[in-house]
């Protein structure tokens, strides 16, 4: 079975600190993918980025970063210099190839992350 | 090129009733996937399609069912409805295996 776990359920920070979501999975499958995705209030799941199982580089896209270490099982995520308009709810997820074929998501419990001027 | 489209965007049914939701994918995406959002349960995977057929499905009861058509549009139907199945209903479409899941705004379903 596929699991992801986003301990973090809330997080409140200023404008312009840095903030980490954090993300670990766990999964039997050799090859799968890791994303990250947005839930602004307006309810639609906004992608953010996509990594398969076999690329560990890190990625970094403007204020965005991503750190994949396949070691501890984690997809952890940074917002340098957070803005109020990065207030939403993040989700990490994984996909995992079913027996029928095709994959399905398995996301985990969101993060609540709250900036403030 | 325009996103995935979810209709309604909103919907109030009463317990019993049956409701029918609806995705248009992006176009030229085959493969349509169904997810539900709750605040007890949060994201869960509903069903698959795939050309026509359905791939997968999750643990949801048989009162949950979908299908695709030729233009890869799919429906979502609940019949006899309860307060539980009060949710974000979630479509999401993909070109292939592992290409990234593009998602619809959702319809937002309340049962009375």
């Amino acid at each position: 079975a596929q699991k992801v776990t986003q301990a973090q359920t809330e997080i409140s920070v200023v404008e312009k600190e840095d903030v980490t979501l954090d993300c670990v999975y766990e999964t039997r499958d050799t090859t799968y993918y890791l994303f990250w995705y947005k839930q602004p209030p307006s309810g639609e799941l906004v992608f953010l980025i996509r990594r398969n199982s076999f690329d560990e580089q890190n990625e970094i896209s403007g204020r965005y970063s991503w750190n994949f270490q396949k070691s501890t099982s984690s997809f952890n995520f940074t917002i340098t210099a957070s803005q109020v308009v990065d207030s939403a709810v993040y989700f990490c997820a994984l996909s995992g190839r079913l027996t029928g074929g095709g994959n399905k998501l398995t996301f985990g419990t969101g993060t609540q992350l709250k900036v403030e001027l | 090129k325009a996103g995935v489209t979810q209709t309604p965007r909103y919907l109030i049914k009463t317990r019993g009733q049956q409701v029918t939701l609806s995705c248009s994918p992006i176009s030229g995406h085959r493969s349509v996937s169904w997810y539900q959002q709750t605040p007890g349960q949060g994201l869960q995977f509903l069903f698959e399609y795939f050309s026509e057929t359905q791939r997968n499905k999750g643990n949801f009861p048989g009162r949950f069912s979908g299908r695709q058509f030729s233009n890869s549009r799919s429906e979502m139907n609940v019949s006899t409805l309860e307060l539980g199945d009060s949710a974000l209903y979630l479509c999401a479409s993909s070109l292939e295996e592992g290409s990234g899941y593009t998602f619809g705004s959702g319809t937002r379903l309340t049962v009375v």
